[in-house]
């Protein structure tokens, strides 16, 4: 079965700090998407980035980056210099090809606070 | 940037009432999506549709729930019977032909309040 953790609710941080969200995952399937997505304060959804199960590599975008990890089953974010405007929930997703690349599993969300 | 756009933004309704919920993907996308989130709690998938049928859904989507494309730019979800527990964020979500697993583009959803 899928599943998607976050163990972290709430975090808060003072700006300019670098903050962790982590991310693990569970699946049967060895063909799979990982995703985050970020929901700012006006509730929208804003993609972030997909990531396939065969590419470990890990990805650099500005002041975001993601660490996969498949030994550890695990899609960590990180963001470096935070800023007010980073704060927002986040959230971890998975699809398979099992279950179905249609049907994208959220995790719970971290809520993230950058304090100015 | 193309937009997925929901209307209404808010939906307030009696228990035992329809709702129709609209949406308009974007507009070079076939796959569709809704997915509905409880307030304080994880999204979650409700059903995805692709030419006029659909593709998949989920446990929650039961005989009340429905989806319809109409015409050649809506994709409504239709609630038959309105339970308390149908109230959430709902979201549309579309995606595009040659990048279907890729990137779902959401709109900024409705909230259905049901009394």
């Amino acid at each position: 079965a899928q599943k998607v953790t976050q163990a972290q609710t709430e975090i808060s941080v003072v700006e300019k700090e670098d903050v962790t969200l982590d991310c693990v995952y569970e699946t049967r399937d060895t063909t799979y998407y990982l995703f985050w997505y970020k929901q700012p304060p006006s509730g929208e959804l804003v993609f972030l980035i997909r990531r396939n199960s065969f590419d470990e590599q890990n990805e650099i975008s500005g002041r975001y980056s993601w660490n996969f990890q498949k030994s550890t089953s695990s899609f960590n974010f990180t963001i470096t210099a935070s800023q007010v405007v980073d704060s927002a929930v986040y959230f971890c997703a998975l699809s398979d090809l099992k279950t179905s690349y249609d049907k994208v599993i959220f995790g719970p969300g971290t809520s993230l606070s950058v304090i100015p | 940037e193309p937009e997925v756009t929901q209307t209404p933004s808010h939906q307030v309704t009696q228990m035992g009432q329809e709702v129709i919920l609209r949406c308009v993907p974007i507009s070079n996308h076939l796959y569709f999506y809704w997915y509905r989130q409880i307030l304080g709690q994880k999204v979650e998938f409700l059903v995805s549709f692709y030419n006029n049928e659909i593709s998949e859904k989920s446990e929650i989507f039961d005989d009340q729930f429905s989806v319809e494309r109409p015409d050649g730019s809506n994709f409504t979800l239709k609630i038959r019977s309105t339970k308390l527990e149908d109230s959430a964020m709902y979201f549309c979500a579309s995606s595009e032909a040659d990048r279907r697993y890729e990137k779902l583009f959401f709109g900024s959803g409705t909230q259905l309040s049901v009394l």
